[in-house]
């Protein structure tokens, strides 16, 4: 069954330091994975997307990694802001059945002052 | 270069209603996809619009129907509304049926 898993559900951190947040997942086959942020009420915003073939990508303070051996992918931020409060969603796209985008849940982050 | 636009953004409906929401995708895009997410979960797949046509469904009833028009824009309407289905309806627009998803804002439905 196509899973995504992220941890942890939530966070809390203080302005300026910096969090990892993991993602694992069991899609098959896999086409691309996504890291979206998504403020509370809004809809969800792509902050990276990377292949099979990308281990690494960078935007900005957020920087995603991908094993694809190990089907496993983190976000990092770094030097946390306030505006980055926010649910961090990951997605694993598959070109296989009806579910093309299967969703995690979330990690909900909060950084404070 | 305006976005996905839903509307309204948000909704009070009473048990038993019907609703319809309504999306245009970003300029450009063909297809459209809608999502269910209630609160803390993340979203789910409800049903996929290209060419005019439902081309994927997910796991939801009936009562949950949608079109697409000429100028590819959306509306997702629900029948007999349950209490269960308040949640933020989110559509999403592409230029493929795969890659490139943009989301909007969100429809916020509430179900009394």
């Amino acid at each position: 069954k196509n899973q995504v898993e992220q941890s942890p559900q939530s966070l809390i951190i203080l302005e300026g330091k910096n969090c990892t947040l993991q993602c694992n997942y069991t899609v098959s086959p896999f086409s691309n994975l996504r890291w979206y942020k998504q403020d509370t009420g809004r809809g969800p915003v792509s902050l990276t997307i990377m292949t099979f073939s990308e281990n690494t990508k960078s935007n900005g303070r957020y920087t995603a990694t991908l094993d694809a051996d190990t089907k496993q992918s983190s976000l990092h931020i770094t030097a946390s802001q306030l505006s980055d409060s926010a649910s961090y969603i990951c997605v694993v796209s598959t070109t296989s059945g009806t579910y093309k985008y299967i969703f995690g849940t979330g990690t909900r982050l909060k950084v404070l002052a | 270069d305006a976005g996905v636009t839903q509307s309204p953004t948000h909704l009070i409906k009473t048990r038993g209603q019907q609703v319809t929401l309504r999306c245009s995708p970003k300029s450009g895009h063909d297809t459209v996809s809608w999502y269910q997410q209630a609160l803390g979960q993340g979203p789910q797949f409800i049903f996929q619009y290209y060419e005019e046509e439902e081309r994927q469904r997910g796991n939801f009833p009936d009562r949950f129907s949608g079109h697409q028009f000429p100028n590819y824009s959306s509306e997702l309407n629900v029948n007999a509304l349950l209490l269960g289905d308040s949640a933020l309806y989110l559509c999403a627009s592409s230029i493929d049926r795969i890659y490139g998803y943009t989301f909007g804002s969100g429809t916020r439905l509430t179900v009394v």
